[in-house]
Parts: structure tokens; C-alpha cells; sequence
């Protein structure tokens, strides 16, 4: 069955300190790969996706991510983070595009220390 | 890009009763999810909102308890029927293609939520 892993909870990290989100997916064919973002009593906002090609992504808000199909992993990367980057983050395997049901992580809850 | 509201945007509701949530979205879309996130959990896929026609449901949720409407390509409706402490949830309203959203035909976009306490 398909299924999202998120191995990180909780993780706290200093402002302007890089920051990596972890993600891994299990699915049997190439998958398409989402990260939103969940900010305190807000919706979710799509940071970035990949479908094909390019393996590094760039998203919004100076966010990237790396396919890497020998690991079946798709991590979320910043190299600065700020302060308003405090929210929480999912990963998504999407079985056919966004056009039918997204398979959601757990999350990971960032923190971000002044 | 489209708009996506989602009314009421909290409530409180006493046990044994009904809740009906409205996903309104700016523009003609392809298709409109329900998806619900528990306490400190993760999204859980609940139903597909088809226009015109019964909505398709996940594994584990059924129609009688949350009936789904879907009158036109821009609206939709989720009740959430004979509420326990149970359905405390966050429901989420996402959508897929359009005209608005031409650019990104494969990704959902959600709306801002609806937070739902049940006592």
C-alpha cells in the first residue's frame, strides 16, 4: 500500500540556520510528490511538487526539494530559515497528479529559535 | 489564482447533532475533495465531491454519515451527521483544474479549513 513516512515530529532550529525536512514514500510506480505547508489556523499552502524531470525543485518562499528515487525520499530543504517559517509541514504522494486522492506524512512541526 | 472559502470557519456543536460546511471556489474546477485532520494528526482523504452525481468515499467513511453534495462545478457541501466528541476535527475542502487554476492542473489547492469541537 502506499504510504508517506515523516520520521521527524518535533524539530527546533535557530534562525538563519539551514533546515531539512525529511520524507519518504512508498509506491510502486514514479510518484508525484507535493509539500504544503500548515501555518497555525490557516489552510494549506503548497510550497512545492514534482512530477517528472528536474530532480531538485525549487518552491515558493526559498524553499527546495530533492527527488531521489534509489531512496525513495523527497526532502524539503531552505538554507536560511526565518522565523515565520514556524508552521507544519507535510509531505504528499499524490497517485495520479493532484486528480484523485493525496496520501498524507504525519507532518513535522517546526520551531524556529531568535 | 482561485479563491477557495470554506463556511463557517469554526463551530462548536452539541453531541447528536448535524453540521453542514460549505466549500465555495471563485472559478469553474475539475474536481473538489473532503479531506478531515484530527487532533495533531495528518489529512485523511474522506470523499470525492462529484458534480451531479453521489460523491465517491474512502474506505471507512460512508455516505449516512457524511453526506456530500456537489450542485454545480464551483460549490460543495459535507455534513457531518449525529456528531460525537469523536468528529472534533479540522475539514478541509481542496480542489483541481480550472480556468484559474490552468497552470497547475495536478495539484489540489485547499481552502482555509473549517475547525469543528464537538461536546
Amino acid at each position: 500500500a502506499q504510504s508517506v513516512t515523516q520520521p521527524d515530529i518535533h524539530i527546533t532550529v535557530s534562525e538563519g540556520a539551514s533546515l531539512e525536512l525529511r520524507c519518504n514514500y512508498s509506491y510502486g510506480a514514479t510518484p508525484y510528490l507535493f509539500w504544503y505547508v500548515q501555518s497555525p489556523g490557516q489552510g494549506l499552502q503548497l510550497l512545492l511538487k514534482y512530477f517528472s524531470g528536474d530532480t531538485l525543485v525549487q518552491g515558493i518562499k526559498g524553499f527546495e526539494a530533492e527527488f531521489k528515487r534509489s531512496q525513495s525520499s523527497f526532502n524539503l530543504r531552505k538554507p536560511s530559515v526565518h522565523w515565520s517559517d514556524a508552521a507544519e509541514y507535510f509531505c504528499a504522494v499524490g497517485l495520479s497528479g493532484g486528480y484523485n486522492k493525496l496520501i498524507f506524512g504525519a507532518g513535522t512541526r517546526l520551531a524556529v529559535h531568535p | 489564482s482561485a479563491v477557495i472559502s470554506q463556511k463557517p470557519s469554526r463551530d462548536i456543536c452539541q453531541r447528536g447533532t448535524s453540521l453542514t460546511i460549505q466549500c465555495q471556489v471563485d472559478s469553474q474546477v475539475t474536481m473538489m475533495f473532503w479531506y478531515r485532520q484530527q487532533p495533531g494528526q495528518s489529512l485523511t482523504l474522506i470523499a470525492t465531491a462529484n458534480q451531479g452525481s453521489e460523491a465517491t468515499y474512502e474506505s471507512g467513511f460512508v455516505i449516512d454519515k457524511f453526506p456530500i453534495s456537489r450542485p454545480n462545478l464551483t460549490f460543495s457541501t459535507l455534513t457531518v451527521s449525529n456528531m460525537s466528541p469523536e468528529d472534533s476535527s479540522i475539514y478541509l475542502c481542496s480542489v483541481v483544474g480550472g480556468r484559474e487554476l490552468a497552470g497547475s492542473t495536478d495539484t489540489q489547492y485547499f481552502g482555509p479549513g473549517t475547525r469543528l469541537t464537538v461536546l
